[in-house]
């Protein structure tokens, strides 16, 4: 089952504004990380933050987790095209990707 | 390195034939996982291995999947026989390098559609 869910499911912006996605889960982790996914490809992991890590920045990704609510977020800033993707959230609950579970996905679509 | 690699891309067969995907994960990973992509259930689990071992099977859906990792670079899914419902994306990961401890890297994935 997904333990993840994501919202929103599907989320359209304009080029230049910015995206912000969440992810709720329901059993402790020792990670959270972001993927994402192109059309007709496979998934590529984003960035990862550690269950003691509140905020961490990647380029124009900004990621925030709050275990006591156990939710994530994920803020892409300057939203360009190319970022039109579906992203998953994925929890880690050893700290060995041995056993992620992904969430239900956000779709982003970006528009000139 | 090329990645995570998967034959065929795309496969279309009819109820009832068996269907081989194939795997070849990064070199140096000692986990491999195949997962299930549709747009009704998201992306789930089937099964892991490490080191060559199946560790979780529970995410197989019943009797006719089966996978086999027979050396540190191979891995087979296969479905015998196959059902319409079984139609969706197939996708082999692995992770488990020196570098990459905490995630896990995915093939291009293989489309099947059962007729």
């Amino acid at each position: 089952s997904q333990q993840g869910e994501e919202d929103p499911q599907a989320l359209s912006i304009q080029e230049g504004e910015n995206a912000t996605m969440n992810c709720s889960y329901k059993t402790s982790i020792n990670n959270l990380q972001w993927y994402r996914q192109n059309s007709g490809r496979g998934l590529v992991h984003l960035i990862l933050i550690r269950s003691n890590e509140r905020e961490k920045h990647s380029g124009r990704l900004r990621v925030t987790l709050d275990t006591s609510k156990k939710s994530s977020s994920l803020l892409i800033t300057a939203s360009r095209a190319a970022d039109t993707a579906s992203y998953f959230c994925a929890t880690d609950p050893s700290g060995t990707a041995s056993k992620l579970t992904f969430g239900t996905g956000t779709r982003l679509q970006v528009t000139l | 390195d090329a990645g995570v690699i998967q034959s065929p891309r795309h496969e279309v067969t009819e109820m009832g034939q068996e269907v081989t995907l194939r795997c070849k994960p990064i070199s140096g990973h000692n986990s491999l996982f195949w997962y299930r992509q549709t747009m009704m259930r998201g992306l789930e689990l089937l099964i892991y291995f490490n080191n060559n071992v199946p560790i979780d099977d529970s995410g197989m859906p019943e009797d006719r999947f089966s996978a086999k990792m027979p050396n540190a670079s191979f891995s087979t899914l296969k479905i015998q026989p196959s059902e319409p419902r079984d139609s969706a994306v197939y996708f082999c990961a692995s992770s488990g390098g020196r570098d990459s401890y905490n995630e896990q890297f995915f093939g291009p994935g293989t489309r099947l559609t059962v007729l």
